[in-house]
């Protein structure tokens, strides 16, 4: 069981809008920033958004971040057959004194 | 551009030690603005940060209460790069392990079978 709750599964068509949720609490969300890390098949995570909706250097703008209260959202525009991944959130908790993450969201792009 | 680059071995026997290394590039160990973790991947227990090291004028570290009593996270300044320990290891510590820069890049990983 996850500290940070996210739906198991999202999907959309290429060049859809889609978003996801990421659910957590006053010790979490509440006072922290929100990191999302994206997950290719395969491969080691990958910094997509911190800071609630910061984005790396080379992370296209089609991937957006935000938070409200103690909940944040990601948002894929124009989605993109690469786009297939596993979406992560995280946080840091200061009741644990340690990062959190959510149990991840399957993307699949139909 | 910060890269992490991991090292150790891909087999532990249990009851033993696990260790692995994340050597830095494009940054420092030592850096009063970054922290440095270990995150462990497993289909059972899913992404589990394990804890970190960090400089601020001296070296602090955090550690996750499941591993606290078993885990040592080292920096090594003079080849800038970090070091995790997990000692008593059993079964349920097989994961991937990876480092991380905190909010930043993350390492290649490294499958870690705990058996004999």
């Amino acid at each position: 069981q996850s500290v940070l709750t996210q739906p198991p599964s999202a999907s959309g068509t290429p060049g859809q809008r889609v978003t996801m949720s990421c659910s957590g609490s006053s010790s979490t969300i509440g006072r922290n920033t929100v990191n999302w890390h994206q997950q290719l098949p395969g491969t080691a995570p990958k910094l997509l958004i911190y800071d609630n909706n910061q984005r790396p250097s080379g992370v296209p703008d089609r991937f957006s971040g935000s938070k409200s209260g103690t909940s944040a959202s990601l948002a894929i525009s124009g989605l993109q057959s690469e786009d297939e991944a596993d979406y992560y959130c995280a946080a840091w908790d200061d009741s644990l004194s340690g990062w959190v993450f959510g149990g991840g969201t399957k993307l699949t792009v139909l | 551009q910060v890269q992490l680059r991991q090292s150790g071995p891909g087999l532990v026997k249990p009851s033993q030690t696990l260790s692995l290394t994340c050597a830095i590039s494009g940054d420092s160990v030592s850096s009063k603005s970054a922290a440095w973790s270990w995150i462990r991947q497993s289909p059972s227990r899913g992404l589990e940060w394990l804890g970190r090291t960090y400089y601020r004028s001296k070296w602090f570290n955090d550690y996750a209460v499941s591993v606290k009593s078993r885990i040592s996270i080292n920096p090594d300044t003079s080849k800038n790069q970090f070091s995790l320990h997990l000692n008593s290891v059993t079964p349920e510590d097989t994961a991937v392990y990876y480092c991380a820069r905190d909010s930043g890049a993350w390492g290649q990983g490294t499958l870690v079978t705990v058996s004999s």
